[in-house]
């Protein structure tokens, strides 16, 4: 089955500064890569996604890159802010195996003000 | 209007009852999620329903069983709870079973005591 790994765990920046974080995944057969922010006590919440067919995504401050030779994405977050300060999952979802989206383990990302 | 509900938001219970958490989705998406929250805040897909069919069970034990009765309504019953269950338990939809434009519901914190 699919295997996602993402690092790092925990992120720490200064506000204004960017954040990356990355994942790999495994099934060459995935094709979806969505990412999702989760506020602390929230749901998580989609903030922005990739398909196989490209290899860059932006919508403004945020931005994902996709290697499908390498097998693997990137978010990008840039110029921080504390209300960026959350965790974030990568996923990887294969349609050959009902859709299943396979999620990373997520990162802490604190911005300090 | 919430576009994915789930209730209750609560739920603490002694081990060994049976329980249910409801959810209902308006955004007429047709595939709709059971997912676990662990502790350690590891999302893990139990179950996925396209348009009322099961298409992913997990490895979960049999005391879980999901019911779909349309596939705007996606229900979890657990019975004989134990104290590893305890969890947030997030429903979600998206608009196909490719998991695109996935929206969570706001969870239900178990708590078994």
């Amino acid at each position: 089955g699919e295997n996602v790994e993402q690092h790092p765990s925990t992120l720490s920046v200064q506000e204004g500064d960017s954040a990356v974080i990355k994942c790999t995944y495994s099934d060459s057969a995935s094709n979806y890569f969505p990412w999702y922010k989760q506020e602390l006590g929230k749901r998580p919440q989609l903030i922005i996604d990739i398909r196989s067919n490209v290899g860059e995504k932006k919508d403004q401050r945020i931005a994902v890159t996709l290697n499908k030779t390498a097998k693997h994405f990137s978010l990008h977050i840039t110029e921080t802010q504390p209300e960026d300060s959350a965790v974030y999952f990568c996923a990887a979802t294969s349609n050959t195996n009902a859709g299943k989206s396979t999620f990373g383990d997520g990162t802490t990302l604190t911005v300090k003000p | 209007d919430t576009a994915v509900s789930q209730t209750p938001k609560y739920l603490v219970t002694q081990m060994g009852n049976d329980k249910s958490i409801k959810c209902e989705q308006n955004l007429g998406h047709d595939t709709m999620y059971w997912y676990k929250q662990d502790s350690k805040k590891f999302l893990k897909i139990m179950f996925s329903y396209n348009n009322k069919e099961l298409i992913i069970n997990e490895t979960v034990p049999n005391r879980f069983s999901p019911k779909s009765p349309d596939k705007a309504h996606l229900n979890l019953h657990i019975n004989s709870l134990e104290l590893g269950d305890s969890a947030v338990y997030f429903c979600a939809s998206s608009q196909t079973y490719l998991g695109v434009n996935k929206f969570f519901g706001s969870g239900t914190r178990l708590t078994v005591v």
